[in-house]
């Protein structure tokens, strides 16, 4: 079935431990994102990326990285985990930026503890 | 940036009446405005969106009008279901720079009581 996969589901980390979250998406869809959704504060975009190869800061993109070595994968890493990165997790995609594409696909979301 | 306003936080309606939520944002330039309906402990999902070329579009009960001068847009629901039961998000897609990035509302939790 076609869409977006993300991995893991649900992670407890210890302060201070590297992390990185996976997505995968099937759909060779252009855009990627992550977003993380706090209780009250909707979903705030971390980083982008328009298309393999290239990526972009978002609202709040501090503490994370990302990387688009191809089109199909877009991981978030975590170098140094922190309590204030407890959240989650949602990667989504795009077909491309252009007006007839515009309907954003999420994954299932990963859910992120740190303690 | 784009900055996006939703009200209200949350909405408790008896089945069968009206729901309506309502966004701002700031920047002119944005052009297209979804909404998400995210059900407790899953993915937002799209249910209706509209582009600033238009100033209301229809889909059985849920309908979304967009007013460019004043720059908010509104999701309304109609004779509401238990179903529809769960946080609604908006958003505006920037163009240029803010080109695919979408700034999401903190979110409507709608409650529909039986």
């Amino acid at each position: 079935i076609a869409g977006i996969t993300q991995a893991p589901t649900s992670q407890i980390l210890a302060a201070g431990r590297r992390m990185t979250l996976r997505c995968t998406q099937d759909m060779r869809h252009n855009a990627m994102y992550w977003y993380r959704q706090d209780l009250g504060l909707g979903l705030r975009l971390i980083h982008y990326s328009n298309t393999a190869g290239t990526t972009g800061k978002g609202e709040v993109p501090d503490g994370y990285s990302v990387s688009r070595a191809n089109t199909d994968d877009f991981p978030l890493t975590l170098a140094s985990a922190v309590p204030s990165q407890t959240s989650v997790y949602f990667c989504a995609s795009r077909p491309g930026l252009s007006s007839g594409a515009n309907v954003l696909t999420f994954g299932a979301g990963s859910r992120l503890t740190v303690l | 940036g784009e900055n996006v306003e939703q009200h209200p936080s949350t909405l408790s309606v008896q089945e069968g009446d009206s729901a309506v939520i309502k966004c701002t944002y700031s920047d002119s330039a944005s052009n297209y405005f979804p909404w998400y309906k995210q059900e407790l402990g899953k993915r937002p999902q799209l249910i209706i969106d509209i582009r600033s070329n238009v100033g209301e579009k229809k889909d059985q009960r849920i309908a979304v009008t967009l007013n460019k001068t004043a720059k908010h847009f509104s999701l309304h629901i109609t004779e509401t279901q238990p179903e529809d039961s769960a946080v609604y998000f908006c958003a505006a897609r920037g163009v240029g720079t803010n080109a695919g990035k979408s700034t999401f509302g903190d979110g409507t939790t709608l409650t529909v009581k039986p």
